[in-house]
């Protein structure tokens, strides 16, 4: 079965700490993901990774940025943490395909940030 | 902006009724369709996917696509209890990436 785990179920941090939530899979997917979801507004996609090294733009990245130096840990970070950044993060990783067809991302537990 | 679009609920249905979850989407380019469900609490879990146009039926789950009237829907058959969730549509695109576009989800409530 694959694997997505995360560092932390919870995490309460104060305004203008740096934050760090790493995300690690266990099945060598190509494609890694960091959503955060919040009621009324669903899950949104904030980076994304093909490859180590690599990274792209979600729909809503500023406050944001991300690391991939191993192909199994993706790792997102809060430069300086706002109340706004108040959410559930998801990490999700799929298998790269030559197709858009049929592939599954799958989610780790989640990481509930509280930023005081 | 591509969007997703679902009514949020609640829907009710009784136990051993049909439950139908409805998506719409925007991108007409878009390729896979995807229904997740998402307990409270818990993180989403892939239903089933369905890439063309017809029904696909899994168990007690049949996902339908209409790619001309850009439709999606889930039809949950005897509906149980435990089948009480957020039900979230997911649109992958034609970017060239492996990205999901979800709904906001309809929060499907089975009563016994």
């Amino acid at each position: 079965d694959v694997k997505v785990t995360q560092s932390s179920r919870y995490l309460v941090k104060r305004t203008g700490e740096k934050v760090f939530l790493e995300c690690v899979q266990d099945m060598d997917h190509e494609n890694m993901f960091w959503y955060r979801q919040d009621p009324g507004l669903g899950l949104r996609l904030i980076y994304f990774s093909y490859d180590v090294k690599m990274k792209e733009k979600g729909d809503i990245p500023e406050g944001y940025s991300v690391s991939r130096e191993k192909k199994e840990r993706f790792s997102l970070i809060l430069e300086s943490a706002s109340t706004n950044q108040t959410s559930m993060y998801l990490c999700a990783s799929m298998i790269l395909s030559g197709t858009s067809t049929g592939n599954e991302q799958f989610f780790g537990p989640g990481t509930r940030l509280t930023v005081l | 902006q591509k969007e997703v679009e679902q009514n949020s609920g609640p829907l009710s249905v009784p136990e051993g009724a049909i439950a139908s979850l409805n998506c719409t989407y925007s991108d007409r380019g878009s390729q896979s369709f995807f229904w997740y469900r998402q307990y409270s609490g818990k993180s989403p879990e892939l239903i089933m996917f369905i890439y063309s146009n017809g029904d696909k039926e899994d168990g007690r789950f049949t996902a339908q696509l209409n790619k001309a009237s850009q439709y999606v829907s889930l039809l949950i058959r005897d509906s149980q209890p435990s089948d009480s969730a957020t039900y979230l549509c997911a649109v992958n695109g034609n970017s060239g990436y492996s990205t999901l576009t979800f709904g906001k989800g309809t929060m499907l409530l089975v009563s016994p």
